[in-house]
C-alpha cells in the first residue's frame, strides 16, 4: 500500500457527460500529481499541484481541470467526455525535502470507461 | 524535451534466471534522475530503483540493479534470480533536475515481463 488513495476505483459514464476523480496524498506530501495511462500514449503527465496551487501541466486537455485542496486532497474533473478519454488516471504524490530520489508513490488509480 | 525509449515491447525469463530491461533517454539537462516502476496485472505502480545522474556507483536494490551508462544515455534495469512474481510491465522513468524533487516524470512506453516456470 503506497499511501495514496484515490477514488472511486472504476468508473463508467456516457460520453457528454462529467466526472470527478478524487486523490487523498501520502501524510506530509506536499506534490500531487496526475497521469494518464492508455493503450495508445502510455503513461502521459496530465497537472502537477503544490501546496494549493498549480505547479506545472503537461498533456491536460482544457476539458479538464484540477484543483488542490487546503488539506491536500486533490481532484481532477473530467468534462464532456469523448471516447477517447477512456483511460486508467493515477494520482501520485511525493515529499520535497531532504535530498533525491523523491519517489512518486502512486495510488491505485481510476479506471475510467466512457460508452 | 526529455524523452525515455524502451525498445522491448515484450521479454521472456526463465525463473531463476537474470534478465535486463533496457532504457535509453534523452535530455539537455546536467542533472536528473531516472527510476524504475513495476506495474502487476492488478495496475499499480510500484517504485524499484533510483539513479542520480551524479552518482557514481550503479543502484542497487535487492534483486534489483540499474546499469547506468551515462555517455551512452542508457540506465538498463537487471532482475536477478527472476521469480513468478516479476511478471508485469516495467517502466523506465526519468525526472529532470534530480535535486529537485518538484518535477512530473516523463515514462517510457513500457516492457512486459514474463517469467517462465
Amino acid at each position: 500500500d503506497s499511501g495514496v488513495t484515490q477514488t472511486p476505483k472504476h468508473l463508467i459514464t456516457a460520453t457528454g457527460q462529467r466526472v470527478t476523480l478524487r486523490c487523498s496524498p501520502r501524510s506530509g506530501d506536499l506534490s500531487v500529481y496526475w497521469y494518464q495511462q492508455s493503450l495508445d500514449q502510455g503513461l502521459q503527465f496530465l497537472i502537477q499541484y503544490y501546496n494549493g496551487e498549480e505547479r506545472a501541466k503537461g498533456n491536460i486537455l482544457e476539458r479538464f481541470s484540477a484543483q488542490q485542496f487546503p488539506d491536500l486532497h486533490s481532484e481532477l474533473n473530467l468534462s464532456s467526455l469523448e471516447l477517447g478519454d477512456s483511460a486508467l488516471y493515477f494520482c501520485a504524490s511525493s515529499v520535497v525535502g531532504s535530498g533525491p530520489p523523491y519517489e512518486q508513490y502512486f495510488g491505485p488509480g481510476t479506471r475510467l470507461t466512457v460508452t | 524535451a526529455q524523452k525515455i525509449t524502451q525498445t522491448q515491447p515484450g521479454m521472456f525469463v526463465q525463473e531463476k534466471e537474470a534478465v535486463t530491461l533496457d532504457c535509453t533517454y534523452d535530455t539537455s539537462d546536467p542533472s536528473y534522475g531516472l527510476f524504475w516502476y513495476k506495474q502487476p496485472s492488478s495496475g499499480e505502480m510500484i517504485f524499484l530503483i533510483y539513479q542520480g545522474s551524479y552518482d557514481q556507483q550503479n543502484a542497487t536494490e535487492g534483486r534489483y540493479s540499474l546499469n547506468f551508462q551515462k555517455a551512452r544515455k542508457s540506465a538498463n534495469l537487471v532482475i536477478s534470480a527472476s521469480q513468478l512474481g516479476d511478471s508485469a510491465m516495467y517502466f523506465c522513468a526519468m525526472r529532470p533536475r534530480a535535486r529537485s524533487g518538484n518535477t512530473p516524470l516523463v515514462f517510457g512506453k513500457g516492457t512486459r515481463l514474463s517469467v517462465i516456470a
